[in-house]
């Protein structure tokens, strides 16, 4: 139990075009999912906060505007690159909190690396 | 807001020998320690984990212990073998309290067993 998927697990695109990632939990139900940012042998650094049904919650210094967030159902959460330049190169992953007794606990998807050319 | 600091960066050990890694945290508030293992061009994967209300935790070869007066958190690792080379990651977290309680990261060692 407790997978969660990412998809495309890698995407090259050109400058200026927009990207779409998806994350969505397998098999439970995620009210909350986490986006978070990796360069090359750094940290995770948490971008932004995806609540089911309401508007995410960015970190700061995260641009809402250039990583738009959708949460539209209970298993699937997307994070929008928009006009991508090449700084924004880098492997995102997401997470997702689990339920009940395991609401405390996060598990993360296989990761999205973006390369912008 | 919380700042995780994380040693060694990396540690190298024989195959077989025990491999200890540090974490503290600033925020006192924090409830909530788990810890990953992240191979290469992978997802974080949780191996372990441990509440403010727990000291020390333990599954097989694995154990966390948790010192909330110091505000720091350890992870051991017994009996060391060539699969647990990786990179693995502390992280704090208010818990499950609602709101922004995404994880902090720690910076990552990179922990190396040799044959």
């Amino acid at each position: 139990g407790a997978v969660v998927s990412q998809h495309p697990s890698w995407v090259i695109c050109k400058s200026g075009t927009s990207v779409k990632i998806e994350c969505r939990s397998l098999d439970f139900q995620a009210t909350t999912m986490f986006w978070y940012r990796q360069f090359p042998k750094q940290s995770l650094m948490l971008m932004a906060t995806s609540n089911e049904g309401s508007k995410a919650t960015y970190e700061q210094g995260v641009e809402k505007d250039k990583f738009l967030i959708n949460h539209a159902s209970l298993t699937l959460s997307t994070l929008t690159v928009t006009s991508a330049h090449p700084e924004d190169s880098s492997f995102y992953i997401c997470s997702a909190r689990g339920a009940g007794e395991r609401s405390y606990e996060q598990y993360f998807g296989p990761g999205t690396r973006l390369t912008v050319t | 807001g919380e700042n995780v600091e994380q040693h060694p960066s990396t540690l190298s050990v024989q195959e077989g020998d025990s491999a200890v890694i540090k974490c503290t945290y600033s925020d006192s508030a924090s409830n909530y320690f788990p810890w990953y293992k992240q191979e290469l061009g992978k997802g974080p994967q949780l191996i372990i984990d441990i509440r403010s209300n727990v000291g020390e935790k333990k599954d097989q070869r694995i154990a966390v212990t948790l010192n909330k007066t110091a505000k720091h958190f350890s992870l051991h690792i017994t009996e060391t073998q060539p699969e647990d080379s990786a990179v693995y990651f502390c992280a704090a977290s208010l818990g499950a309290g609602g709101g922004a309680d995404g994880l902090t990261f720690g910076k990552g060692t990179h922990l190396i067993i040799q044959p």
